[in-house]
């Protein structure tokens, strides 16, 4: 079965220093998004991404995070700057098309700024 | 604000019997509905979703009850067992320009008892 897989599985990093999540989505899909979730809280939005475009993005998603498609499989996430309350974890999420509900997850990465 | 919450943090059952999780939503304008299950260390997996123009849907050992009057959703697991405990989230869909954008509640936590 297709999954959407994330890499690394935890990132531990400084706070101030710049990060970058990657995450391969399901190869046929074409709308990509990142969900973050800090330790005991609920999944929160951060950007829906299609068509090599920021489709939609939550308050959360500031001028610190950006979303790229460097090519044909790759998703990423960058945060230039972090900090401390950016400790969560990361879900990339794809689907194949708007009619379908079911958005596939990945594993998520733990990213730690210490 | 619109909002999707739940009104159990923690749900302990019996192995075999019948588990129900509940659901709280306030935008009556959501379109669709979906239950995640979370176990340790994963990202949300898809469970079952809903349409709004339903009342109830079954799957294989689960079912969904959406009360539109009452804004509340219900996610019935049957016969309940040890590989089902995790946490679970129910999720308002909107459907933006973007594909689909989900709001998670803030998640129950079933725990199975042997």
């Amino acid at each position: 079965e297709p999954e959407v897989t994330q890499t690394p599985s935890h990132q531990v990093t400084q706070m101030g220093q710049e990060v970058i999540l990657r995450c391969v989505p399901i190869s046929n899909h074409l709308y990509f998004y990142w969900y973050r979730q800090i330790l005991g809280q609920k999944v929160e939005f951060l950007v829906s991404f299609y068509n090599n475009e920021i489709s939609e993005k939550s308050e959360i998603f500031d001028d610190q995070f950006s979303v790229e498609r460097p090519d044909g499989s790759n998703f990423t996430l960058k945060i230039r700057s972090t900090k401390l309350e950016d400790s969560a974890m990361y879900f990339c999420a794809s689907i194949d098309s708007p009619s379908s509900y079911e958005q596939y997850f990945g594993p998520g990465t733990r990213l730690t700024v210490t | 604000g619109e909002s999707v919450g739940l009104h159990l943090p923690t749900l302990s059952v019996q192995e075999g019997d019948n588990s129900i999780i509940n659901c709280a939503y306030s935008n009556s304008a959501s379109d669709y509905f979906i239950w995640y299950k979370q176990e340790s260390g994963k990202g949300p997996q898809f469970i079952i979703d809903i349409r709004s123009n339903m009342d109830k849907r079954q799957g294989q050992r689960v079912t969904v009850l959406l009360n539109k009057t009452v804004k509340h959703l219900s996610l019935q697991i049957a016969a309940t067992q040890p590989g089902d405990s995790a946490v679970y989230f129910c999720a308002e869909n909107f459907l933006t320009g973007g594909g689909n954008k989900l709001t998670f509640g803030t998640g129950t936590q079933l725990k199975v008892e042997l």
